[in-house]
């Protein structure tokens, strides 16, 4: 089976400007969730969606927001971008919801620049 | 926010040592989760250890649990260059979501 895939992997935008980061998940896998990963936060939850409903949304501003779509793919976007959200932007899918009592599938993430 | 503190921050060992990372958190948990991250790339998946679990062994890995004291501890046994990475604990507290540590930098030098 193919792996988590995450695309682009790596992306520079400029202040003020908006990214869309795009996740495809295991085959089979209906869980998905994302992190990011900065050198001063470490790791932190975003939010995970689950049969296209958000199932959990972490401590993020509401310029954070994401979607996923019927075959389980999916995105997020991050608008009005600030120089705090350059970060590795990771995807996770998982077989069924509640990400802590499935064992989590990493992409290989998504570093975003921001200048 | 950081629910586990992984000690130490860095561990440099030769070949073939034992290392020990531990884990300690600070509210009850259903599960803990250790992770292992080369480089900047994504995360693997190690073992899950539940809370009425006290051990589990996984291949040169061996995890343990204490619920009574709030923390876990990862051994690597045998190391080898390729275990070179970050090693991350992540807990769950009863929410779908993990709780990362800010990680522990394993070297292991040939």
């Amino acid at each position: 089976k193919a792996g988590v895939t995450q695309t682009p992997r790596y992306l520079i935008k400029t202040r003020g400007q908006q990214v869309t980061l795009s996740c495809s998940p295991i085959s089979g896998h209906r869980s998905v969730s994302w992190y990011q990963q900065t050198p001063g936060q470490g790791l932190q939850f975003l939010f995970e969606y689950f049969s296209e409903t958000q199932r959990n949304k972490g401590n993020f501003p509401g310029r954070f927001s994401g979607r996923q779509f019927s075959n389980s793919r999916s995105e997020m976007n991050v608008s009005t971008l600030e120089l705090g959200d350059s970060a590795l932007y990771l995807c996770a899918s998982s077989l069924g919801s509640g990400s802590a009592y499935n064992e989590q599938f990493f992409g290989p993430g998504t570093r975003l620049t921001v200048l | 926010s950081q629910q586990g503190e992984e000690d130490p921050q860095a561990l440099s060992i030769q070949e073939g040592e034992n290392a020990t990372m531990n884990c300690s958190y600070k509210t009850s948990i259903n599960n803990l989760q250790w992770y292992r991250q080369n480089s900047g790339r994504g995360l693997v998946h190690l073992i899950l250890i539940r809370s009425n679990e006290r051990e589990k062994h996984s291949g040169r890995l061996r995890v343990t649990l204490d619920t009574s004291k709030k923390s876990s501890s990862l051994l690597i046994t045998a190391s080898r260059a390729a275990d070179t990475a970050s090693y991350f604990c992540a807990t769950n507290s009863g929410y779908s979501t993990l709780t990362f540590g800010k990680g522990t930098m394993l070297l292991v030098s040939p």
